[in-house]
């Protein structure tokens, strides 16, 4: 069955560095990725989508790399800062229901910006 | 805009009562998700519709769950009788469906529910 990976131990950095974060998946190759932010006592809020035939997508301090060969996709945040302090889940479509809408969510990755 | 509204945002509850969970989508938009999410298991989907009728409720954990949809602006979530292991957080969400492929989710606050 499909799986999905992303870092379960939180990733600590200092304010103004880069963060990224890891999405890995298996068994299949999904047409889209998503990734969500979410803040505690909060549901996930959308930040970017990437399609399979796109390389990278840039939103502000925010970028995000989808590398199918290696079935991975990276979360960069530049020039982070403490507010960035979250966590952030990845999302894909279940094998054979990229049309219907439906996603499955990683675990997530905790970052913390320290000042 | 609202948002996605859910009611209650927390709900203690002993075991083997009936709780119901509820849940306003963003008007205009055509599907709706319910998940539960918890520390061990992630963000789980239990069930969707896609213009007010159950598409894939394979989510939804024993019979003892259920969920309905009787408009496009109102779902219920409800477990009777409900059990300790069902104390998570409930999270309702909707998206204007476009094809699947460009489809981005709205999330409610959610609710927290714990069975004692």
């Amino acid at each position: 069955s499909q799986k999905i990976e992303q870092n379960s131990e939180a990733l600590n950095i200092q304010e103004g560095k880069t963060a990224t974060l890891t999405c890995n998946y298996t068994n299949y190759s999904p047409a889209y990725l998503q990734w969500y932010r979410q803040d505690p006592g909060r549901g996930p809020v959308f930040l970017l989508l990437i399609r399979e035939n796109e390389k990278e997508k840039r939103k502000e301090r925010l970028k995000v790399t989808f590398d199918t060969t290696l079935k991975q996709s990276l979360f960069h945040i530049t020039a982070s800062q403490p507010a960035d302090s979250a966590t952030y889940l990845c999302a894909l479509p279940p094998w054979g229901s990229s049309n219907t809408g439906k996603l499955i969510f990683g675990q997530g990755t905790t970052l913390q910006v320290k000042p | 805009d609202a948002g996605v509204i859910q009611s209650p945002r927390h709900e203690v509850t002993e075991m083997g009562q009936e709780v119901t969970l509820r849940c306003k989508p963003i008007s205009g938009h055509n599907s709706l998700f319910w998940y539960r999410q918890t520390m061990m298991r992630g963000l789980e989907l239990l069930i969707y519709f896609n213009n007010n009728v159950p598409i894939d409720d394979s989510g939804m954990p024993e019979d003892r769950f259920s969920a309905k949809m009787p408009n496009a602006s109102f779902s219920t979530l409800k477990i009777q009788p409900s059990e300790p292991r069902d104390s998570a957080v409930y999270f309702c969400a909707s998206s204007l469906y476009s094809g699947g492929l460009t489809d981005t989710q709205y999330f409610g606050p959610g609710t927290r529910l714990t069975v004692l």
